[in-house]
């Protein structure tokens, strides 16, 4: 059963716009939205990270929006730049839990 | 501070062999976790050790199992490897405080044939 689903698999986006990742979680126990970014030949890298008790948390160009009674989470990228061409997971975890639970990414590709 | 390190990078074993992976986490932390990715299943959580005691366990068979030393460094071992045990297993560490950041090593690469 896969606890948290991403959307969409694979994006391509100018250079200059707006990348948004979806995911929505089924347990309502998870209490921790981390989101992480993967190079390839890299292992995966902490982009940003939210609780529940906010609906919006930014650092740089990177947002995660938080909707808990959907239970749903997104990323939003601004100004996409060709490096922030990688792959992209959103995961969750439970209070108390190490055990992150992973969406199976998004690939991004930025274009100049 | 330099990151967390896994040795080996690459590995290739034959089907029936166990293979043993080393992680070396963050200096300070305390809690490492492990992870297998593959292209079809994705990133799965499987075992998280802290002070030497493993706190959680993934759906994984007891082929998978690890161990962590008073350093906090870990191990994990992989017995009677199959051909779908090839993937990327990768650690990640934190410093043990409840749902604290995990940083992620780049990964040993383990190819069963």
């Amino acid at each position: 059963q896969q606890q948290v689903k991403q959307s969409p698999q694979s994006l391509i986006v100018q250079k200059g716009g707006i990348s948004i990742i979806n995911c929505a979680y089924e347990n309502t126990a998870f209490d921790y939205f981390p989101w992480y970014q993967q190079f390839p030949g890299k292992g995966p890298a902490l982009l940003i990270a939210i609780r529940p008790d906010v609906s919006e948390k930014k650092e740089g160009r990177f947002t995660i929006s938080f909707n808990k009674s959907a239970k749903q989470f997104s990323l939003h990228i601004m100004d996409s730049q060709p490096g922030d061409s990688a792959t992209y997971f959103c995961a969750a975890s439970r209070a108390g839990s190490y055990q992150l639970t992973f969406g199976k990414g998004t690939k991004l590709s930025v274009i100049p | 501070k330099a990151g967390v390190t896994q040795t080996p990078r690459y590995l290739i074993k034959t089907r029936g062999q166990q293979v043993t992976l080393s992680c070396s986490p963050i200096s300070g932390h305390r809690s490492v976790s492990w992870y297998q990715q593959t292209p079809g299943q994705g990133l799965q959580f499987l075992f998280e050790y802290f002070s030497e005691t493993q706190r959680n366990k993934g759906n994984f068979p007891g082929r998978f199992s690890g161990r962590q030393f008073s350093n906090s460094r870990s191990e994990m071992n992989v017995s009677t490897l199959e051909l779908g045990d090839s993937a990327l297993y990768l650690c990640a560490s934190s410093t043990g405080q409840v749902q604290d950041e995990q940083y992620f090593g780049p990964g040993t690469r383990l190819t069963v044939t």
